[in-house]
């Protein structure tokens, strides 16, 4: 069974804060991780492709980083925005996490 | 104009009735996705096709079929609708090389009563 979990479900922050979750995977057979941003009443947008294993992405206040030995990915997001409220979702090889609910406070 | 379009929008319906929901692209991708979102359980694929002679069951094809009629087109049919297939319904496409990044539909919303 291929899982594909997300850590928190969801998340809390004041504007400003900086946070992070993770998205853990099988560690064989890697071939790339997806990180999607999924705004309410809107699809899921893609936001980092990840292939290489060490790899670090960066959009923006948000970055993502990869080990596909140990199978897991992180997000952070740095002095986060109302605007950052969201939920996050990681996939890979077409399977999706349960993603993570970002709520920022004004 | 969108590049993947779903049709229709909102859709209910009532137990037992067939239903399509149709999907259409002008990205010129070869990969199409069928998932369903159900709350607190994210995106679970029902069917894939890697191109229009390719079609795969994904996690939860039962009570489903899909036709994929052309490249740009893949329709998803539910044969005889049950309430618990109540949920949100994305299409999605990806190329077929690169990443494979997916790119989604606006969503379709089906209520089975």
């Amino acid at each position: 069974i291929l899982n594909v979990e997300q850590s928190p479900q969801s998340l809390h922050v004041q504007e400003g804060d900086s946070t992070n979750f993770t998205c853990s995977f099988p560690s064989s057979n890697f071939y790339a991780l997806h990180w999607y941003r999924w705004e309410t009443a809107k699809s899921p947008e893609a936001l980092f492709v990840m292939t290489l294993n060490g790899d670090e992405k960066k959009k923006g206040r948000i970055s993502a980083t990869l080990n596909t030995k140990e199978g897991y990915s992180y997000l952070y997001i740095k002095g986060s925005q109302p605007e950052d409220s969201a939920t996050y979702l990681c996939a890979f090889l077409m399977r999706f996490g349960a993603g993570t609910r970002l709520t920022v406070k004004p | 104009d969108a590049d993947v379009t779903q049709t229709p929008r909102n859709r209910i319906t009532k137990t037992g009735k067939r239903i399509m929901l149709e999907c259409s692209q002008t990205k010129g991708h070869d990969r199409m996705y069928w998932y369903r979102q159900d709350p607190g359980l994210g995106l679970q694929l029902i069917y894939y096709s890697f191109d229009v002679k390719d079609i795969n069951k994904g996690e939860i094809s039962d009570g489903y079929s899909v036709s994929r009629q052309a490249q740009a087109k893949f329709s998803l049919s539910l044969e005889s609708a049950i309430p618990n297939q109540t949920a949100l319904y994305f299409c999605a496409t990806s190329d077929s090389w690169g990443g494979y990044e997916q790119f989604f539909g606006p969503g379709t919303r089906l209520t089975v009563l």
